[in-house]
């Protein structure tokens, strides 16, 4: 069974960097198995895809935050990240990682980012 | 705005079916399977369809898929409280190279 937990800080002023990491247990992110995703949903409202990598280091991004952002992989530990700079208060969401192939699907538990001063 | 639009609501009573539709266009749905997703208020989403019509392990025979063109559709047979929730569509984008999910809708067992 593929465990996640997303960790970061919970609170992030505008204009810094939003950086999650994702702790993966259960799975070895270098076996190549899995999409790794990250994926926010804003209190209230519904999933936004953020992007995805591959155990390669190959990944794909949500174009309206392509600019911002960069998801990386560490395989050494195990885990892989999600850089977003700029943030503003629209980008205060339920943070989650997962992990996807087919009918295989895990989730984090979440982790809430407020973006404020 | 979503680029897959589901419809913000449904309802049905106990023990009837209810069907969630997700309408997008060739280069998401029209090319790509579609996948649904079941959400708990204060719960990560759950697995429910992949592949179009595909239940995971674990998951009752009471929730089906089907694609028809740019649209898919969730069936919900035999509806019981516990379904109370928001369902969400998922698809790749092949244009974009990147995932959708659809606006969500929410479904109320009366």
């Amino acid at each position: 069974q593929v465990q996640l937990q997303e960790s970061g800080p919970g609170v992030v002023k505008p204009s810094q960097t939003l950086s999650l990491t994702c702790i993966v247990s259960g799975a070895s992110i270098s076996s190549g198995h899995y999409y790794w995703n990250w994926i926010r949903q804003p209190a209230g409202k519904g999933l936004e895809w953020i992007g995805r990598i591959y155990a390669s280091g190959s990944a794909n991004h949500n174009p309206s935050l392509k600019s911002r952002l960069t998801i990386s992989v560490d395989t050494s530990k195990n885990q892989f990240s999600l850089t977003l700079n700029s943030v503003t208060a629209a980008d205060t969401a339920v943070y989650y990682c997962t992990a996807q192939w087919l009918g295989e699907d895990y989730w984090g538990q979440g982790t809430l980012v407020t973006v404020s001063s | 705005q979503s680029v897959l639009t589901q419809p913000p609501s449904v309802s049905a009573a106990p023990g009837q079916k209810v069907t969630i539709s997700c309408t997008g266009g060739r280069s998401n749905i029209g090319n790509n399977y579609v996948s649904w997703y079941q959400q708990v208020p204060g719960s990560a989403p759950k697995l429910l369809i992949y592949d179009n019509n595909q239940r995971p392990s674990g998951i009752p025979d009471r929730f089906s898929g089907s694609k028809s063109g740019t649209s898919g559709t969730l069936g919900i047979t035999g509806l019981q409280t516990g379904d109370e929730a928001d369902y969400y569509c998922g698809t790749w984008d092949s244009n974009l190279s990147a995932w959708l999910f659809g606006g969500g809708t929410k479904l109320t067992v009366l």
